[in-house]
């Protein structure tokens, strides 16, 4: 069946531009997550959703990060204003049920941004 | 706030020895500890899990993990090493409070023929 894909795969854009990537995760799965992933570590937490809602957001580093899932099926990572430091992979998973990160997460293949 | 360390950046290991993938965590209250695998070009993918229960947990592709609260350890073993696992691993941990998860930094696994 169908994993979770990530769309673009690749994004380059400039300093000062505005981005989005997006996540169609596995279909049936209430629960998407959103990670960053720089080079040589591990992916760091950004936002949790379970269905539309988002859960946790805690790990959103700043304003210019946002991410929406209207309808409980596809999201979308928005960042304004990118910044150099922004240049990371970023991951997407969904899981089944409502115990959240409890449940194996399937993780797409990422979008690598890269912010010049 | 939960951490992650795996105190290895790379193990190496002959094909057919067992392998030991070192983990250990810090949590408020009762942890809940997860590892995946990165393929190269492969998307990580989930091996294992402790939740509660019995100490020994045993995973995907011939893996185990040993839970062991008065360590704070979640080391990862499997008893004959494969080149095929030759991968990024990763460990992770949740605590009972929070919805997020922290993963450690990786450790580069390469088992030689």
């Amino acid at each position: 069946g169908a994993g979770v894909s990530q769309t673009p795969s690749n994004k380059v854009t400039e300093k000062g531009k505005y981005v989005e990537l997006r996540c169609d995760p596995i279909s049936g799965h209430t629960a998407l997550y959103w990670y960053r992933q720089s080079l040589g570590q591990g992916p760091e937490f950004l936002i949790y959703f379970q269905g539309t809602g988002a859960a946790d957001d805690s790990g959103l580093p700043n304003d210019r990060f946002f991410a929406v899932r209207p309808e409980g099926s596809v999201s979308t990572l928005k960042i304004q204003r990118t910044e150099r430091g922004d240049s990371a992979v970023y991951l997407c998973a969904s899981s089944y049920g409502t115990s959240g990160p409890l449940n194996e997460q399937f993780f797409g293949p990422g979008t690598r941004l890269t912010v010049l | 706030a939960q951490s992650v360390a795996q105190p290895e950046d790379q193990v190496n290991v002959a094909e057919g020895n067992p392998l030991t993938v070192k983990c250990t965590y810090s949590v408020s209250g009762n942890p809940y500890l997860f590892w995946y695998v990165q393929y190269p070009n492969r998307g990580l993918q989930f091996l294992l899990k402790y939740i509660t229960g019995d100490n020994l947990v045993k995973g995907s592709y011939g893996f185990e993990a040993e839970f062991n609260k008065s360590q704070t350890s979640f080391h990862l073993k499997k008893p004959s090493a494969l080149v095929s696992d030759s991968a990024l691993y990763f460990c992770a941990v949740r605590d009972n409070y929070g919805q997020n998860f922290v993963f450690g930094p990786g450790t580069r696994l390469s088992v030689l023929p």
